[in-house]
C-alpha cells in the first residue's frame, strides 16, 4: 500500500524552462512533507520541506506547493539547470506518537535537456 | 553542517555470514537515527529507528533479530545484518536528524550496497 506516490517515474524538461513534480498522498496523519534530491551512488540531500499548515514554500529556485484537500504536492524548479538533473524523492512524516520516520515515493528522474 | 557517513559503501559476503554497517553524525550529535532499505525500482523503507542509549523500534515485518541495531553513542549507530541470505541483498540507508536544525528534517548518509552470495 503505497502512501506516498510518485507517478511520473521519469520527466525531461529543457534547460531554463519550469520544472513540475509531483506527489500524491493517502495517509491523513501526515503533516510534514520533504522533498529530496539524490545524485547517482549518493544519499538523499534535502531540498526544500513543508509544514500542513501552510500552503507553499519557497526557496530559491524551489518553490513546494501543498494541496491537503486534494493530498497532492508538487515541488517547481525554475529556471531548470543541468545540475538539476536527478532523481526526487518525495516524503512525508505523520504527526504525534513518535512515528518520526519518513514514507517515501518511489521518485521522479527529472532530466535537464541542453 | 549536518554531514552523515555511512560505511562501507559497499559489500560482498557469503551467505550465513553477518554484515556490520556503521552510521556517524559527522558535526552533531544525533541521539535518533533512521535505518531504511530500498530495493530496485522501490522506495525507501523505513525498517527501524534508532534510540541512542536504549532499544531501537523496529517497523512492522522487521525481524530485530535478524537486523541487530545498536546506538552506543551520540555519533553513531550500526547495523548488523545477522546470518545475511540472498533475499537480504538491497540498499541500505541511515539518516540522523540534527536537533540544532528543523526536528523534522532527516539528513541520508550514501547508502550501502549488500550483495549476499
Amino acid at each position: 500500500d503505497q502512501q506516498v506516490k510518485q507517478n511520473s517515474p521519469s520527466l525531461s524538461v529543457q534547460e531554463g524552462r519550469i520544472s513540475i513534480l509531483n506527489c500524491d498522498y493517502t495517509n491523513s496523519m501526515f503533516d510534514y512533507f520533504l522533498w529530496y534530491k539524490k545524485y547517482p551512488a549518493e544519499g538523499p540531500t534535502f531540498l526544500i520541506s513543508i509544514s500542513s499548515i501552510k500552503d507553499k514554500n519557497e526557496d530559491g529556485r524551489f518553490t513546494v506547493f501543498l494541496n491537503k484537500s486534494a493530498k497532492h504536492l508538487s515541488l517547481h524548479i525554475v529556471p531548470s539547470q543541468p545540475g538539476d538533473s536527478a532523481v526526487y524523492f518525495c516524503a512525508a512524516k505523520s504527526r504525534g506518537g513518535g512515528a518520526d520516520g519518513l514514507t517515501f515515493g518511489k521518485g521522479t528522474h527529472l532530466i535537464i535537456q541542453p | 553542517g549536518a554531514v552523515v557517513s555511512q560505511h562501507p559503501s559497499r559489500v560482498i559476503c557469503k551467505s550465513g555470514t553477518s554484515v556490520k554497517i556503521e552510521c556517524r553524525s559527522l558535526d552533531f550529535q544525533a541521539t535518533t537515527m533512521f535505518w531504511y532499505r530500498q530495493f530496485p525500482k522501490q522506495s525507501l523503507m523505513l525498517m527501524a529507528t534508532s534510540n541512542e542509549g536504549s532499544k531501537a523500534t523496529y517497523e512492522q515485518g522487521v525481524e530485530k533479530d535478524k537486523f541487530l541495531i545498536n546506538h552506543a553513542s551520540l555519533t553513531l549507530s550500526t547495523l548488523t545484518v545477522t546470518s545475511a541470505h540472498p533475499e537480504d541483498s538491497s540498499f541500505y540507508i541511515c539518516s540522523a536528524r540534527d536537533p540544532q536544525l528543523a526536528k523534522n528534517i532527516q539528513y541520508f548518509g550514501a547508502g550501502t550496497r549488500l550483495s549476499v552470495l
